[in-house]
């Protein structure tokens, strides 16, 4: 069955920390999409990033990075010097390549960023 | 950046009345979705659609209807809002296998 963990639910940090969004995944296919995305106060799911199961390699935009490691079957999320503006909601998601209109979203990672 | 468009954001109605959501897209996307979120944030899809004339039931049940009569607009109906209704409703959109583009949301709230 395909499921998508994201373990905590809430993250409080100082402005400037860096931060780890933690998530693991379960699929039966070889062939996968994962997906980040992050919803801000106002509502609006906003893409972040896709990554498919056939390219392992790390990806870096800005302070954001992505881990991906088919090994432990986990997608983490690291936000460098974190900013207030960062505060928001993150959901993982994942989506089989034979069956792309179901995107299984994790629960949420709530990030608050203090000043 | 996507040009998905719902109104209205914010909705406060009594129960009983029938209202509609409304969905729009510029981008020309075949594939168009309706998810409900929970307070708990959790996201549950209820409708998609493939193209004009399609429309299929998502994983959550829902008294909820939709209609694709033109490919970028895909409205959502509920005949009679119940406070069980309550919750954020939000649309997308995707032209390929790949990633959804979402709209801002509707807050809906039924008294």
């Amino acid at each position: 069955a395909q499921k998508v963990t994201q373990a905590q639910t809430e993250i409080s940090v100082v402005e400037k920390e860096d931060v780890t969004l933690d998530c693991v995944y379960e699929t039966r296919d070889t062939t996968y999409y994962l997906f980040w995305y992050k919803q801000p106060p106002s509502g609006e799911l906003v893409f972040l990033i896709r990554r498919n199961s056939f390219d392992e390699q790390n990806e870096i935009s800005g302070r954001y990075s992505w881990n991906f490691q088919k090994s432990t079957s986990s997608f983490n999320f690291t936000i460098t010097a974190s900013q207030v503006v960062d505060s928001a909601v993150y959901f993982c998601a994942l989506s089989e390549v034979y069956n792309t209109d179901k995107l299984i979203f994790g629960t949420g990672t709530r990030l608050q960023v203090f000043p | 950046e996507a040009d998905i468009y719902q109104t209205p954001r914010y909705l406060v109605i009594g129960t009983g009345k029938k209202i509609t959501l409304e969905c729009s897209q510029t981008m020309g996307h075949d594939k168009m979705y309706w998810y409900q979120q929970d307070p708990g944030m959790e996201l549950h899809l209820i409708h998609y659609s493939y193209g004009v004339n399609s429309t299929e039931k998502g994983d959550l049940s829902s008294e909820s209807t939709v209609s694709r009569i033109r490919t970028e607009h895909f409205p959502l109906t509920l005949e009679s809002a119940r406070p069980s209704h309550t919750s954020q409703y939000l649309c997308a959109s995707r032209l390929t296998a790949y990633e959804q583009y979402f709209g801002p949301g509707t807050r809906l709230t039924v008294t």
